[in-house]
């Protein structure tokens, strides 16, 4: 059972370009979520969904875009990277019903904009 | 702005003492919980608490949660140097059961 992988562990990009950090789960997960991480920041909610064909817009939303056609994946993409966008991105996932309240975490990417 | 925000920012201590950090929020929640980050990796749950709940128990973890004051501490006891980690409140709010995380408390255990 591999749980919630993410890839790439880490990524450059130049100002302007585009990428899409994947993330995937094998627990049939309903809920799905990318989160940032920023020094003194914590982690901000960018984007969830709480099942397929459903998104919506977290903490942090601008510069980014989700879908979620199936169950086991939730792609994040930066259409246009700035340097602002420089962070470490976690994916999370649960199960949605009364005992899936707890967030299972991929292991991140870090990602630096140039 | 953050829902959670722990204190103190840092910690340090040495193995075997106790260590304890708090989180603060700002609005109603369905349920409370502490996580864990070791470095550069993923976050880790610990424990839940919900609204309901005023204390709670897991090993050497110990939660407790007071919703007239809108906080929450977790107690480790007898710390040891694997516990060396940054912990995470998150607040969990709103019929979407939303996640939202507070800054961290870094914690240092030293031999």
């Amino acid at each position: 059972n591999a749980g919630v992988t993410q890839t790439p562990k880490f990524q450059v990009l130049k100002t302007g370009q585009s990428m899409t950090l994947q993330c995937a789960q094998d627990m049939n997960h309903e809920y799905m979520s990318w989160y940032r991480q920023d020094p003194g920041m914590g982690l901000r909610l960018i984007h969830y969904s709480v099942g397929a064909g459903i998104t919506d817009q977290g903490e942090v939303p601008n510069g980014y875009n989700v879908s979620r056609s199936t169950t086991e994946d939730f792609p994040l993409r930066l259409l246009s990277a700035a340097p602002s966008q420089t962070s470490v991105y976690f994916c999370a996932s649960r199960a949605r019903n009364a005992n899936g309240e707890k967030l299972f975490f991929g292991s991140g990417t870090q990602l630096s904009v140039l | 702005s953050q829902q959670g925000e722990e204190d103190p920012q840092a910690l340090s201590i040495q193995e075997g003492e106790n260590a304890t950090m708090n989180c603060s929020y700002k609005t109603s929640i369905n349920n409370l919980q502490w996580y864990r980050q070791n470095s550069g990796r993923g976050l880790v749950h610990l424990i839940l608490i919900r609204s309901n709940e005023r204390e709670k128990h897991s090993g050497r973890l110990r939660v407790t949660l007071d919703t007239s004051k809108k906080s929450s501490s977790l107690l480790i006891t007898a710390s040891r140097a694997a516990d060396t980690a940054s912990y995470f409140c998150a607040t969990v709010t709103g019929t979407a059961s939303k996640l939202t995380f507070g800054t961290g408390t870094r914690l240092q255990v030293t031999l």
